[in-house]
């Protein structure tokens, strides 16, 4: 199976912080990525899928890049709804899916 | 608008099996993936397997392979997941999730699923 690592795997910020989060792959999945936003007790949240297309209803200042084996999630100015943790997950059809370890996003 | 509803909590013994349905709103089962995700308190999403029904077509994680086994009832657009000879580790919320590939727009409630004896 490939293998997801994101960094950091925890992160203090402030509102109005421009935020980035990395995932690296073991292996090519070529766009094959997803982003998630996650709340405790809440189920995940679709925020970017093939690694840059940004899912409908998300705003704008999440956005996502890469391709192969390195990509980010950025937020542009963070806001008091962003603090959660979000997960990488690659789709590579060839490949049983896998997700990142995550990244909490914690106020500073 | 797709809705994923999923059965109610269980709590099992060490070894024995649990059986999670999941039942889709809408036209898109037989088209989308759908996957079964877990989460152990604390602890990260953890992707399980999934089915593509319209092949059918499914895939499981190399940590699970003999031990968990989905299905589809394209009748009832449901979607089952069966997990067995369990374990205390395997405590934990159980999502299904489906999308037009193998990434999620939608989620289900989630179902808890206790291990002890």
């Amino acid at each position: 199976d490939i293998q997801m690592t994101q960094s950091p795997s925890t992160l203090s910020a402030s509102v109005g912080d421009r935020v980035t989060i990395t995932c690296r792959a073991s292996q090519s999945i070529s766009s094959w990525l997803a982003w998630y936003q996650q709340k405790p007790g809440k189920a995940p949240k679709l925020l970017i899928y093939k690694a840059s297309s940004l899912e409908s209803g998300v705003p704008s200042r999440f956005s996502g890049s890469g391709s192969g084996t390195e990509f980010t999630l950025t937020i542009s100015s963070l806001q008091p709804d962003d603090f959660a943790t979000y997960y990488c997950q690659q789709y590579n059809s060839h490949s049983p899916v896998s997700f990142g370890g995550g990244t909490k996003v914690e106020i500073k | 608008q797709v809705q994923l509803v999923q059965s109610g909590a269980e709590v099992k013994k060490p070894g024995s099996s649990v059986k999670v349905s999941c039942q889709s709103s809408g036209d898109t089962f037989n088209t989308f993936a759908t996957s079964w995700v877990r989460q152990a308190p604390g602890q990260g999403l953890e992707w399980m397997g999934g089915i593509l029904p319209i092949f059918p077509t499914t895939k499981y994680a190399q940590k699970f392979q003999g031990r968990l086994t989905i299905t589809a009832d394209k009748s009832t657009s449901t979607a089952y997941m069966e997990l067995s000879s369990l374990r205390s580790d395997d405590t934990a919320v159980y999502y299904c999730a489906t999308g037009s590939s193998w990434y999620a727009d939608y989620w289900g409630q989630g179902t808890l699923v206790i291990v002890s004896s």
